[in-house]
């Protein structure tokens, strides 16, 4: 199973809004309602900031946004903050009834 | 609130085995998947393994099937991963995680590092 893919990096300015991309295969992101995005600080546990394609869990601020078209994910942060610095992750479920990664994006507050 | 602290970590020679444990709190331990999942240092996310809700099915990604077995004990609320055959590859935290159809709570992650 090949990890999603992601951009490397993003960047923003303070207050700005930035999109992350996560591109599957229609056996696993466009097959399926089940994609999560995680937040990763360094040293830190990844952190669920969407489920279900769009769903924030409760206390996960309305900056956060997802959506999918076709075989891509999209996760949006509205408002860039300085502690949204962090390393980002897609995940989905997959037709094998497996689960699999996007490649990570860093995104970096300017 | 959910909890899942991870314990078993440490150094192992490669060829030698070792199991990991998730102890799980604050949640209905019978009613939920779970997950392992490995990042290497440095590295991404890597997805391990998946054990349903009710132990009857589990599965396992291509670079770890044969030589990791995942189990739950409900008696125990605790969450097994036992890893065989390791690797110099297999270096890497592993985070035990709770879902179904996503993988929406982790723990803190135990180390594990294989070298000689």
């Amino acid at each position: 199973q090949s990890a999603l893919t992601q951009p490397a990096s993003v960047s923003g300015s303070p207050g700005q809004s930035i999109t992350i991309s996560c591109t599957g295969t229609s056996s696993d992101v466009g097959g399926y309602n089940y994609v999560c995005w995680y937040q990763q600080h360094p040293g830190k546990a990844p952190k669920v900031m969407i489920y279900d394609v769009s769903n924030r869990p409760s206390g996960v601020s309305d900056r956060f946004s997802g959506s999918k078209s076709g075989n891509t994910a999209s996760l949006t942060i509205s408002g860039l903050q300085a502690e949204d610095e962090a390393d980002y992750y897609c995940s989905s479920f997959t037709i094998s009834s497996t689960y699999v990664f996007g490649t990570g994006t860093k995104v970096t507050v300017l | 609130q959910v909890q899942l602290v991870e314990s078993g970590g440490g150094v192992v020679q490669p060829g030698g085995s070792l199991r990991l444990s998730c102890a799980a709190s604050g949640f209905t331990f019978s009613s939920y998947g779970l997950h392992w999942v490995r990042q290497a240092p440095g590295k991404g996310l890597e997805w391990v393994a998946f054990i349903r809700y009710d132990g009857s099915n589990k599965y396992y990604a291509d670079s770890v099937k044969g030589r990791f077995t995942i189990s739950r004990d409900t008696s125990k609320n605790t969450l097994y991963l036992q890893m065989n055959s390791l690797r110099a590859e297999d270096t890497s935290v592993y985070y035990c995680a709770k879902g179904s159809w996503g993988i929406y709570d982790w723990g803190q992650g135990t180390l594990v590092t294989v070298s000689s």
